[in-house]
């Protein structure tokens, strides 16, 4: 019984190049939360999608960032044109029903360092 | 909007000896409180949590404690050891339909000496 998998683990971008952070949550989960972390710093909350649907986009950037959770594959999070800003670690989470503040169980996240 | 304050931001302690760890909160409607560890490198991962209406939970060497009237909640860590050590977050949240949005704190980094 896998848990939230996320990947890519690290991922190098340059600035103004694009990148692309997946993850699957755990099976029969048909939501999904992203936060992030900045270096030295407690997680935000960016989004939370449901299949097809995005319920809350609140703690997403209004430029560059996008998120989605297709009917089918994992829910990707795309940023546009980075730059060394972004650098900071990308968590993911997800529930089977809307999330009813039990604790969130993480994946393991992927690492952006922009250069 | 709700804010989430942790201090200290660092702490050392001698293995063996108790951490206490504080947070308080700005949101009154606030019902749900987390705390997670992390490892460098690693995922955040939730170590005891409490919910408004009870006033102290405990888990073995940890415990958490919450002052609704005060807005403040303590992670209390008895008989400290070194893979103890790691930084610690705190998290608020509302209940209802925002229950998925956490507030975290800015982190604990935790040293137990041995």
């Amino acid at each position: 019984n896998a848990g939230v998998m996320q990947n890519p683990r690290h991922l190098v971008r340059r600035r103004g190049q694009e990148a692309r952070l997946r993850c699957s949550p755990m099976k029969g989960h048909s939501h999904v939360y992203w936060y992030r972390q900045l270096p030295e710093e407690g997680l935000k909350f960016m989004v939370y999608l449901q299949k097809e649907n995005i319920i809350d986009e609140s703690g997403m950037p209004k430029e560059r960032f996008s998120a989605e959770f297709p009917k089918e594959g994992p829910s990707i999070l795309r940023i546009q044109q980075v730059v060394r800003g972004d650098s900071a670690a990308y968590f993911c989470a997800s529930s089977p029903d809307k999330f009813l503040g039990y604790g969130y169980t993480f994946g393991s996240g992927t690492r952006l360092t922009v250069v | 909007g709700e804010n989430v304050e942790q201090h200290p931001s660092t702490l050392s302690v001698q293995e063996g000896d108790s951490a206490v760890i504080k947070c308080t909160y700005s949101d009154s409607a606030s019902n749900y409180f987390p705390w997670y560890k992390q490892e460098l490198g690693k995922r955040p991962q939730l170590i005891i949590d409490i919910r408004s209406n009870v006033g102290e939970k405990k888990d073995q060497r940890i415990a958490v404690t919450l002052n609704k009237t005060a807005k403040h909640f303590s992670l209390h860590i008895t008989e400290t050891q070194p893979e103890d050590s790691a930084v610690y977050f705190c998290a608020a949240s509302k209940g209802g339909d925002s229950s998925y949005k956490l507030i975290f704190g800015s982190g604990t980094r935790l040293l137990v000496r041995p």
